[in-house]
């Protein structure tokens, strides 16, 4: 099946850096999104990506479609301590395909004060 | 507007005993998928419900779990008899017909078999 690579696995920042995080894939994604996941909640959708080359922002958040879409990246800015927590990439198939969501393996991020 | 739900929050189990988690989608979905997060890996998709038909089912690991949806509401999924590799979170999403990428988590049950 389709596999996503995320990375980076996990990283440590300041408080005030900017972040940055991708997932590529073998496969073409119709759509791409980004999720955040904090300890005993679910993932919790943050920006939804539907075009190749789309530029989506929310708030510090900023993602983006890549144009072979095969891949996206996530940047946050200015990180504060909320940040804290899992990042997954998830891609869906075009229409016609399997509608469930593939997802990559989570980026946890600490921010330290 | 409510969110997905799902009940119950944690459920520990021995080995070889029925476990049936449930989950509520948000009102007016038509599309309800099951997923799966086992030992710190990725998310993993189980089956996909498009009202009361099982539109996918292809991620369900073997005939030891099975998922209903009656009515086209509520989802059940059973696990009979749970064995020690079942362990793990199990999340419901549920999206709109015409936002199918788009899909809306619950806050997962935790299955741990001992």
């Amino acid at each position: 099946g389709q596999q996503l690579n995320q990375s980076p696995q996990s990283m440590f920042i300041q408080e005030g850096e900017d972040v940055s995080m991708n997932c590529t894939s073998s496969s073409i994604f119709n759509t791409w999104l980004w999720y955040k996941q904090e300890p005993g909640e679910g993932p919790v959708l943050l920006i939804a990506l539907y075009k190749a080359g789309e530029l989506t922002s929310n708030g510090r958040l900023t993602a983006q479609f890549g144009i072979t879409r095969k891949d996206s990246f996530l940047n946050i800015s200015a990180s504060i301590p909320s940040d804290v927590g899992i990042y997954f990439c998830a891609g869906q198939l075009p229409p016609g395909s399997a509608r469930q969501l593939t997802f990559g393996s989570g980026t946890q991020l600490t921010v330290l004060p | 507007e409510a969110g997905v739900t799902q009940f119950p929050s944690h459920s520990v189990i021995e080995k070889g005993q029925t476990v049936t988690l449930r989950c509520d989608p948000i009102s007016g979905h038509d599309n309800l998928y099951w997923y799966r997060r086992v030992m710190g890996k990725e998310i993993k998709f189980l089956l996909h419900f498009v009202k009361e038909s099982k539109q996918d089912e292809s991620g369900m690991p073997n005939n030891r779990f099975l998922a209903e949806r009656t009515g086209g509401t509520y989802s059940t999924l059973k696990v009979q008899p749970a064995e020690l590799e079942d362990s793990g979170v199990y999340f419901c999403a549920s999206s709109q017909v015409d936002r199918g990428g788009e899909q809306y988590f619950g806050p997962g049950t935790r299955l741990t078999v001992t």
